[in-house]
């Protein structure tokens, strides 16, 4: 389709384990946003992405967290040593430069056990 | 960015007009006022965005007060599908981050 891509849907994982979470955003659309949402609470910011570079990863909570988008194009959220406090839906959203129009995927839900 | 205060919840008949209102006093002279909602179990979705004109568009039409401290945006003839989170942002021009809050919860009932 033609809309924001986020693979895997669900994750189960163990208290220590490493997850990637892939995000294949819209072509043509340089801007990327990694949020991520609790139950009950709205989307909060964790990175933002300008082409390749992090234009804006003020919102990335700790080390263990950190993403890249090598090509411009698809990007992947890394989480080492995950903790049962990662559990959430992480949201991928693309958009053009400096558009305040996201365009969202329907996220991948991460359960650390 | 600008806070926004919401209601948590608000209730609206199908086939009536849905009025959610939307509080942002601190709001600056370049900041826009966007909505977004999220249906249950989705990813957020643009509805409609101003800066100081009444928008309409094909989801919904944005009242911005003549002060901008505040807005309403409106969908004219609420439908079971609409029922989903509206979170109403305030986003600086040319700043790309938008900053949700909790949003309102609309129920659209039969």
């Amino acid at each position: 389709g033609a809309g924001v891509s986020q693979t895997p849907s669900n994750k189960v994982t163990e208290k220590g384990k490493y997850v990637e979470l892939r995000c294949d955003p819209i072509s043509g659309h340089t801007a990327l946003y990694w949020y991520r949402q609790s139950l009950g609470q709205g989307p909060e910011f964790l990175i933002y992405f300008q082409g390749t570079g992090a234009a804006d990863d003020s919102g990335l909570p700790n080390d263990r967290f950190f993403a890249v988008r090598p090509e411009g194009s698809v990007s992947t959220l890394k989480i080492q040593r995950t903790e049962r406090g990662d559990s959430a839906v992480y949201l991928c959203a693309s958009g053009q430069e400096n558009t305040g129009e996201l365009f969202f995927g329907e996220g991948s839900r991460l359960t650390v056990l | 960015d600008a806070k926004t205060t919401q209601p948590p919840s608000m209730d609206c008949a199908e086939g009536r007009a849905a009025n959610l209102p939307c509080n942002h006093s601190t709001i600056s002279g370049n900041e826009y006022v966007y909505w977004y909602r999220q249906i249950h179990s989705q990813g957020p979705q643009y509805i409609i965005h101003g800066l100081k004109n009444n928008e309409t568009n094909e989801m919904a039409s944005l009242i911005i007060t003549e002060d901008r401290k505040s807005s309403t945006l409106i969908l004219p003839h609420a439908t079971l599908r609409d029922t989903a989170v509206y979170y109403c942002i305030v986003r600086v021009a040319g700043y790309s981050t938008l900053t949700f809050g909790k949003g309102t919860m609309l129920l659209v009932s039969p």
